[in-house]
């Protein structure tokens, strides 16, 4: 089956700076990758998703690129915020029926002001 | 308005006894999972249902019931509890042709 790995498992960055978490996937099938923000006590939350027809995609300050040849992608967040302090996850699915996706292994960010 | 709500939020029982948690989707969502979240945050999916029916049955205890008696609704039924099933129940939903998920905020079960 899928194996998602992500690196670093903890990230800390001065506010303003940029932060960058990197994710491999092992199954070439897969073909969707979202990110999840996930907050102290809450449930994980779509952040950015891309698909395996698109190389980057960007929305306001965060973006999230795709080498499929590789088979990874990242996630980069410019000019952090203390607000973007949360774990980060990356996953993978490949579509098939129940659209199960496989995440990594998450990412502590912490932005000090 | 919760598009995905899940009760209880925390739910602490003894070994050896049996607890239910309880899922609803007010999203229109065709496809529901459960997935259990450890100590280190690992998210591991345990069950995926598609208009009422199983697709996905992760190699999880048969002590683990899901049941959908309805495409809005995925509840987890839990035999026998053990001490490892401590960790944080996650329900979500997705529509089949969005992969996206829309997790609810969690059930804290502790096993004592």
């Amino acid at each position: 089956g899928e194996n998602v790995e992500q690196h670093p498992s903890t990230l800390s960055v001065q506010e303003g700076d940029s932060a960058v978490i990197k994710c491999t996937y092992s199954d070439s099938a897969s073909n969707y990758f979202p990110w999840y923000k996930q907050e102290l006590g809450k449930g994980p939350q779509l952040i950015i998703d891309i698909r395996s027809n698109v190389g980057e995609k960007k929305d306001q300050r965060i973006a999230v690129t795709l080498n499929k040849t590789a088979k990874h992608f990242s996630l980069h967040i410019t000019e952090t915020q203390p607000e973007d302090s949360a774990v980060y996850f990356c996953a993978a699915s490949m579509g098939a029926a129940g659209n199960k996706l496989t995440f990594g292994g998450g990412t502590r960010v912490l932005v000090k002001p | 308005d919760t598009a995905v709500s899940q009760t209880p939020k925390y739910l602490v029982t003894q070994m050896g006894n049996d607890k239910s948690i309880k899922c609803e989707q007010n999203l229109g969502h065709d496809t529901m999972y459960w997935y259990k979240q450890d100590s280190k945050k690992f998210l591991k999916i345990m069950f995926s249902y598609n208009n009422k029916e199983l697709i996905i049955n992760e190699t999880v205890p048969n002590r683990f019931s899901p049941k959908s008696p309805d495409k809005a609704h995925l509840n987890l039924h839990i035999n026998s509890l053990e001490l490892g099933d401590s960790a944080v129940y996650f329900c979500a939903s997705s529509h089949n042709r969005v992969k996206g998920y829309t997790f609810g905020s969690g059930t804290r079960l502790t096993v004592v």
